[in-house]
């Protein structure tokens, strides 16, 4: 098994620049999860997904912050426009349907916004 | 207003010794625990829990200690390896409920030889 992948590894990007995550979870894994991780703050869960219908988004920070998940094998978190704090390591994590306690993260996304 | 608490940012152990990791918790309807580890680049993995009912989960050389009426928990590793250099994150819910995993800012866990 893949486990869940995420993409790109790394990003760097300018301030007001529009910023898209991806993220393939486990196959058939059906809830999906996006956490964002700072120094500050640690990990929060910005939104999830069950059976590709989002959940609970009381964790997205802004409207600047949307999520996606057209179908069982791919979301996509999208940051427009980036700002410097939202500068984080995001990771996407998936688990089995209704499952919110054993989660398979992915390995993150590093971004930087200058 | 954190609701899973780490208040130690890293702790260094000799290997072969125990090695201790503390968490604390304020919101009283919790009552699953987990413990998640985090090598560098990678992303955590679930490691270890326990159920509210319980007061200790062992798993190999990991266990984990709930005490409800101090809203506490507590990680031991036994013997400590250099492998278990990573960070560990303690995370809590409320099985049922609407909300996902709490998770504390983690802990900074290294060996030394």
């Amino acid at each position: 098994d893949a486990g869940v992948i995420q993409s790109p590894r790394h990003e760097v990007t300018e301030m007001g620049q529009e910023v898209t995550l991806r993220c393939k979870p486990i196959s058939g894994h059906n809830s999906l999860f996006w956490y964002r991780q700072t120094m500050m703050r640690g990990l929060e869960l910005l939104i999830y997904f069950n059976n590709n219908v989002p959940i609970d988004d009381s964790g997205m920070p802004e409207d600047r912050f949307s999520a996606k998940m057209p179908n069982a094998s791919f979301s996509t978190l999208k940051i427009q426009p980036s700002e410097p704090r939202d500068s984080a390591v995001y990771f996407c994590a998936s688990s089995i349907t209704g499952g919110r306690e054993k989660l398979f993260f992915g390995s993150g996304t590093q971004l930087s916004v200058l | 207003d954190q609701q899973v608490k780490q208040n130690s940012p890293s702790l260094s152990v000799q290997e072969g010794r125990i090695s201790i990791l503390n968490c604390d918790y304020t919101n009283s309807m919790f009552d699953y625990f987990l413990w998640y580890k985090k090598y560098p680049a990678e992303g955590p993995t679930f490691l270890i829990s326990i159920s509210s009912i319980k007061d200790k989960n062992e798993d190999g050389r990991f266990t984990v200690f709930l005490n409800k009426s101090a809203k506490h928990l507590s990680l031991h590793i036994v013997p400590s390896q250099p492998g278990d250099s990573a960070v560990y994150f303690c995370a809590a819910m409320v099985r049922g409920g609407a909300d996902g995993l709490t998770f504390g800012k983690g802990t900074h866990l290294i060996i030394q030889p």
